[in-house]
């Protein structure tokens, strides 16, 4: 089974819908991240969380809300997505203190396309 | 702020052969990691190498090797004996070292690297 799983791996939505995008981790990491993915652009940051009660704002925070549930769930949200919300959008966990510091660990992604 | 400049959107090679990726970085950090990622057409994420801004050995993973010019900023990505399992997208990416949180990952924009026959 994979060790960072998120759900759905792909859905078309329309302008002004609110949609919820999942991640799951099995690894027992305490961070975790949502990216951005353009064509042309690479990754951008949108938010992390180094545990259940640490929120922070990434690079492109903007119209997007996360939820830490629980120390292996984050969730990004989108209020009403907007067209250029249309993008591939990763999950990432990472652990702390072990020799493999700041190695960080990749869903497979979710393509979201908002018409 | 950290970035992260790939100035080269495509690249195309003969199989066996080597190839050299570039990234350049701008940053104020002294301590940080940097990373190159590959980005098969499955659109996964894989971690190739890593490097650790405090070691002047450069980190290699078998065909994998890496320049690190910390002085110049520049971390360049070498493929030894290329396959065509290597044909991806390939990134840099940056990440300052906040002792004892891990921040986000700053990425350049991609290299298109395309093994052919």
């Amino acid at each position: 089974d994979a060790d960072v799983t998120q759900t759905p791996r792909n859905r078309i939505t329309k302008t002004g819908k609110r949609i919820m995008l999942e991640c799951s981790q099995t690894k027992g990491h305490d961070r975790m991240y949502w990216y951005r993915q353009d064509p042309g652009l690479g990754l951008r940051l949108i938010y992390y969380s180094f545990d259940v009660k640490d929120i922070n704002k990434g690079e492109i925070s903007d119209g997007y809300s996360v939820s830490r549930q629980a120390q292996a769930k984050f969730s990004l949200s989108l209020e009403s997505a907007i067209p250029n919300q249309t993008a591939l959008y990763f999950c990432a966990t990472s652990a702390a203190g072990d020799y493999a510091f700041g190695e960080q660990y990749f869903g497979p992604g979710t393509r979201l396309t908002v018409t | 702020a950290q970035t992260v400049t790939q100035s080269q959107p495509e690249m195309s090679v003969q199989e066996a052969e080597t190839v050299t990726l570039s990234c350049t970085y701008d940053t104020s950090e002294n301590n940080y990691y940097l990373f190159w990622y590959k980005q098969p057409p499955s659109r996964q994420m894989i971690l190739v190498i890593r490097q650790e801004a405090y070691k002047q050995q450069n980190a290699t993973e078998n065909r994998f090797s890496v320049n690190f010019q910390k002085a110049a900023k520049s971390f360049s990505l070498k493929i030894s004996d290329s396959q065509l399992g290597d044909t991806a997208m390939y990134f840099c990416a940056f990440m300052k070292d906040s002792g004892g949180g891990a921040d986000g990952l700053t990425f350049g924009k991609g290299t298109h690297l395309i093994i052919q026959p």
